[in-house]
């Protein structure tokens, strides 16, 4: 079975760094494009960026560049999300989702990120 | 890149249909036939619904089926069930690969 599978809920300080995770399953990993959406509390889905496990090959929507970083390891079959200073406006739901046919089709659960003093 | 733009809300009644439209620009929907819908009913994960514009993953009901005109995209649901009861999301390549969604409709079912 396909799979993507997200690591837990953070809870961060205004200033914090923080990292999370998307682990593929069920299919090669390095052949297929991750990509990153948000969603804000009570709000709609935001496109973030994306990357392809196999050579790293990053793109970001010009909304997330520099305030995110998306990295990948294909050895781990893994693909990341990192901030260097979080901010309270970055609590959100962050899911990762896998890019086939110019589409999304199999996301992960979401992992919530709250941000708060 | 903008947001798409979705009207807020629709409504049907059981056994109706309805049509969710999505307006972009010559950039994104009238540039590719990269349009993809989305279903996420409260609290839980988003799920294709349609993606090229008018294909439907396996699984998905064939009531649900897409369109594009120019700049403008169309979800359409036809014999409208509790169920679809949710918020769609539309969402367009716009090259580089890179994507954007549109704000979301909020469906319901009267």
């Amino acid at each position: 079975e396909v799979q993507l599978v997200q690591s837990g809920a953070e809870v961060k300080k205004p200033g914090e760094s923080l990292k999370i995770s998307c682990k593929g399953s069920g299919y090669t990993f390095a052949d297929y494009y991750i990509a990153w959406v948000r969603q804000m509390p009570g709000k709609g889905l935001e496109w973030m960026g994306v990357i392809r496990p196999g050579d790293s090959d990053t793109r970001y929507s010009p909304s997330f560049q520099g305030q995110v970083t998306i990295s990948a390891d294909k050895s781990l079959s893994t693909a990341y999300l990192q901030w260097t200073s979080t901010k309270a406006s970055d609590t959100a739901i962050y899911y990762c989702a896998r890019t086939a046919d110019n589409a999304l089709g199999i996301w992960g659960q979401g992992t919530l990120v709250a941000v708060s003093s | 890149q903008s947001a798409l733009s979705q009207p807020r809300s629709v409504s049907g009644s059981s056994g109706q249909s309805v049509t969710i439209s999505c307006t972009g620009t010559t950039s994104d929907v009238g540039a590719y036939n990269y349009v993809s819908w989305y279903q996420q009913h409260p609290g839980k994960v988003p799920r294709l619904m349609i993606y090229d514009v008018n294909k439907r993953p396996s699984g998905v009901p064939d009531r649900f089926s897409g369109s594009k005109s120019g700049n403008t995209a169309s979800l359409s649901i036809s014999g409208l069930q509790t169920e679809d009861e949710a918020e769609y999301y539309c969402c367009s390549y716009v090259g580089r690969y890179i994507w954007v969604f549109g704000g979301g409709t909020k469906l319901t079912v009267l």
